[in-house]
C-alpha cells in the first residue's frame, strides 16, 4: 500500500525559504522508473506541477519556477525534500507530493497548506 | 509549454445524467493523458492514464477517449459522489494540466 505525507511549516514570511519534506512508504526510490513530484494548488485555484526527482536522482523542474526550486531524495528515510526560495503571498497555496509513473500521479499525499504572509 | 485548455469550466447535470468533459493540448501528445477527480478538500484522485486506461478501482461509468490533441472524458451516468471538479494532465513532456472542469448539481 502506497501512502505519501507532507509536512513543513504552515506559515511562512514573504522573502523567506520554504522547506517541505514528503515522507512515503509502500515503494522505494531506489527502484528502477519510480518517481516522487510535486505538486501545488492556489485556494481555488487549478493544479500546478512543480518538481519531480527519479530513483536515479534525475531531476526536473517546472520551468516557470525553476530558479527558485531544488529537490533532493533521502533514499533510507524514504522521503523527498522540496525547497522554494524567496516565498511571496502569491505562493500560498495547498502543496502535494504524489507518486509518479510515467508522469502520471497515481498516489497523492493529503496535501499542506502553506500560508505567505508576514 | 504544452498548454492544456478543458471546456466546459463548469457543467451543471443532474444524477443519471452523461457528462462529456473536453480537453485540448496545444500540441500532439500522443496519447499522454490522464484525468483525475478532485473533492473539495481532498487531493485529486486518478482516473484515468494513457488516455482511456481506466485505473485499478475506479467504476467503469468513467472512460476516456481521444489522441494527438483532443481528448474526452465521459461519465456514462452521473452519481452523487461524482459531483467534484475534473482535470486533464499531459503526460508527454513535463506534466501541465488543465484548467478543471466543476461538476455541479442542476
Amino acid at each position: 500500500q502506497i501512502t505519501l505525507k507532507e509536512s513543513g511549516p504552515t506559515l511562512v514570511k514573504p522573502t523567506q525559504t520554504l522547506t517541505l519534506t514528503c515522507t512515503f512508504s509502500g515503494f522505494s526510490l531506489s527502484t528502477s522508473g519510480v518517481g516522487v513530484g510535486w505538486i501545488r494548488q492556489p485556494p481555488g485555484k487549478a493544479l500546478e506541477w512543480l518538481a519531480l526527482i527519479y530513483w536515479d536522482d534525475d531531476k526536473r523542474y517546472s520551468p516557470s519556477l525553476k530558479s527558485r526550486l531544488t529537490i533532493t531524495k533521502d533514499t533510507s528515510k524514504n522521503q523527498v525534500v522540496l525547497t522554494m526560495t524567496n516565498m511571496d503571498p502569491v505562493d500560498t497555496a495547498t502543496y502535494y507530493c504524489a507518486h509518479i509513473s510515467q508522469l502520471v500521479f497515481d498516489y497523492w499525499g493529503q496535501g499542506t497548506l502553506v500560508t505567505v504572509s508576514s | 509549454d504544452i498548454q492544456m485548455t478543458q471546456s466546459p469550466s463548469s457543467v451543471s447535470a443532474s444524477v443519471g445524467d452523461r457528462v462529456t468533459i473536453t480537453c485540448r493540448a496545444s500540441q500532439g501528445i500522443s496519447s499522454w493523458l490522464a484525468w483525475y477527480q478532485q473533492k473539495p478538500g481532498k487531493a485529486p484522485k486518478l482516473l484515468i492514464y494513457a488516455a482511456s486506461s481506466l485505473q485499478s478501482g475506479v467504476p467503469s461509468r468513467f472512460s476516456g477517449s481521444g489522441s494527438g490533441t483532443d481528448f474526452t472524458l465521459t461519465i456514462s451516468s452521473l452519481q452523487p459522489e461524482d459531483f467534484a471538479t475534473y482535470y486533464c494532465q499531459q503526460a508527454n513532456s513535463f506534466p501541465t494540466f488543465g484548467q478543471g472542469t466543476k461538476v455541479e448539481i442542476k
